[in-house]
């Protein structure tokens, strides 16, 4: 069975930008989350989808926004970029609660 | 105060030791208990989770949750040069899928 996929791994933005990131879960996976990860904060919960609908929410900023599609695959969205959204997005994916399967992450430098 | 404390390390021990990782938490709403490995530049691999406390054993690997104490530990026998990575705990809460990590400890096994 395919892992999680995320597209791009790499992506280097200025700031003021927006930047959309992809996650496509496991087969038959209908929860996908999404987590920043940084040195200085660690891995941070920004928010969850499930069925289109977003079921939890981190404490993040409303430039950060995501959606979920019919077919569970899942987009984040950052507007405005700043310098400190440099960091690894992790997107996770579930069958069932409480056992997320990670994607490798996208890397985003934001200059 | 963060949700869930870990000492970063690093941990460093000899090929075949026995690795004892740990964190503290704050919410005893808590009720699951998850543990990643992290290789650099991976995403977080799923170990094992459990639910409220007591053991979980899994080859090589036990991890063990006291709620009274709020403190949770994961214990690597015959551990390996391949176990070297960066150990995140994480907790949330009952049906959540929000997970609330530490921040991670590095071990390197030796060789």
């Amino acid at each position: 069975k395919a892992g999680v996929t995320q597209t791009p791994r790499y992506l280097i933005k200025t700031r003021g930008q927006q930047v959309t990131l992809s996650c496509s879960p496991i087969s038959g996976h209908r929860s996908v989350s999404w987590y920043q990860q940084t040195p200085g904060q660690g891995l941070q919960f920004l928010f969850e989808y499930f069925s289109e609908t977003q079921r939890n929410k981190g404490n993040f900023p409303g430039r950060f926004s995501g959606r979920q599609f019919s077919n569970s695959r899942s987009e984040m969205n950052v507007s405005t970029l700043e310098l400190g959204d440099s960091a690894l997005y992790l997107c996770a994916s579930s069958l069932v609660v409480h056992e997320q399967f990670f994607g490798p992450g996208t890397r985003l430098t934001v200059l | 105060q963060k949700e869930v404390e870990q000492d970063p390390g690093p941990l460093s021990v000899p090929e075949g030791a026995i690795v004892s990782l740990n964190c503290t938490y704050s919410n005893s709403a808590f009720q699951y208990f998850m543990w990643y490995r992290q290789y650099s530049r991976k995403g977080p691999e799923l170990l094992m989770y459990t639910y409220s406390s007591g053991n979980k054993e899994d080859g090589r690997f036990t991890a063990q949750v006291d709620k009274s104490s709020k403190y949770i530990s994961l214990f690597i026998r015959d551990s390996q040069p391949s176990d070297s990575a960066t150990y995140l705990c994480a907790c949330s809460l009952y049906n959540f899928n929000k997970f609330y990590f530490g921040s991670g400890t590095k071990l390197n096994v030796k060789p």
